[in-house]
């Protein structure tokens, strides 16, 4: 198994809401990413978890609060979010944390909008 | 960090060999050379990887010239399936993953 899934697909979310978005890979992979990609652009990398850890934190503002409740499992915790925060969140993960020798593994991304 | 500068687009037809090249005239000594494929709505998809020298994989190839300040992936006999997003990624084993600007192919029957 290769996969990487998301849930849920879309959002819509008010600024005021709480939500999050979930990922989860059953590849025994430790190492797991949160990209965010904009329209017409690379993805951009917000943070890394190794071994459960949160090990890069890409100056992400605060109402981006990720979380590794194990090691399959990554979730990204959204509250107070702009309309410029829409985007298409992907998820990754990869055999270690070996930063860009390593073979990532996206999931297909949950496509969000903030009104 | 290494700085990649790939073309915007690139326009080709069906059966005919593409080749998109990578510039990154600052790599270093312990950067490696990666490309994903990205279809729209999709997460990227990892193609190819290499050092030095050529690579080559069921889907692509991959050469990289001895001062290793560019790179470029080879995708032979293109069908339309394989239009598509290209990014070039260089970096080494610090989490330096920087995805370049990606690479627009556009494959017409």
């Amino acid at each position: 198994d290769t996969e990487v899934t998301q849930t849920p697909k879309h959002l819509v979310m008010g600024m005021t809401n709480k939500k999050s978005l979930k990922c989860e890979q059953h590849m025994g992979h430790r190492a797991m990413y949160w990209y965010k990609q904009k329209a017409k652009k690379p993805p951009e990398l917000m943070f890394v978890y190794s071994y459960e850890k949160l090990s890069i934190n890409e100056s992400v503002p605060s109402r981006f609060s990720p979380e590794c409740p194990n090691s399959s499992l990554l979730n990204l915790h959204l509250h107070a979010l702009q309309p410029e925060d829409s985007a298409l969140y992907l998820c990754a993960s990869s055999q270690d944390n070996l930063g860009a020798q390593e073979t990532q593994y996206f999931g297909p991304g949950t496509r969000l909008l903030v009104l | 960090l290494a700085k990649t500068t790939q073309p915007i687009s690139m326009d080709s037809y069906e059966g005919q060999e593409v080749n998109i090249t990578c510039s990154h005239n600052n790599i270093a000594t312990n950067d490696y050379i990666t490309w994903y494929q990205q279809f729209p709505s999709q997460g990227p998809r990892f193609i190819i990887q290499g050092y030095k020298t050529k690579v080559t994989n069921e889907v692509a190839s991959l050469f990289i010239p001895a001062d290793r300040k560019s790179s470029t992936l080879s995708l032979p006999r293109v069908s339309l399936s394989d239009t598509a997003v290209y990014y070039c990624l260089v970096g080494d084993g610090n989490n330096d993953m920087r995805f370049g600007a990606g690479t627009r192919l556009t494959v017409k029957p």
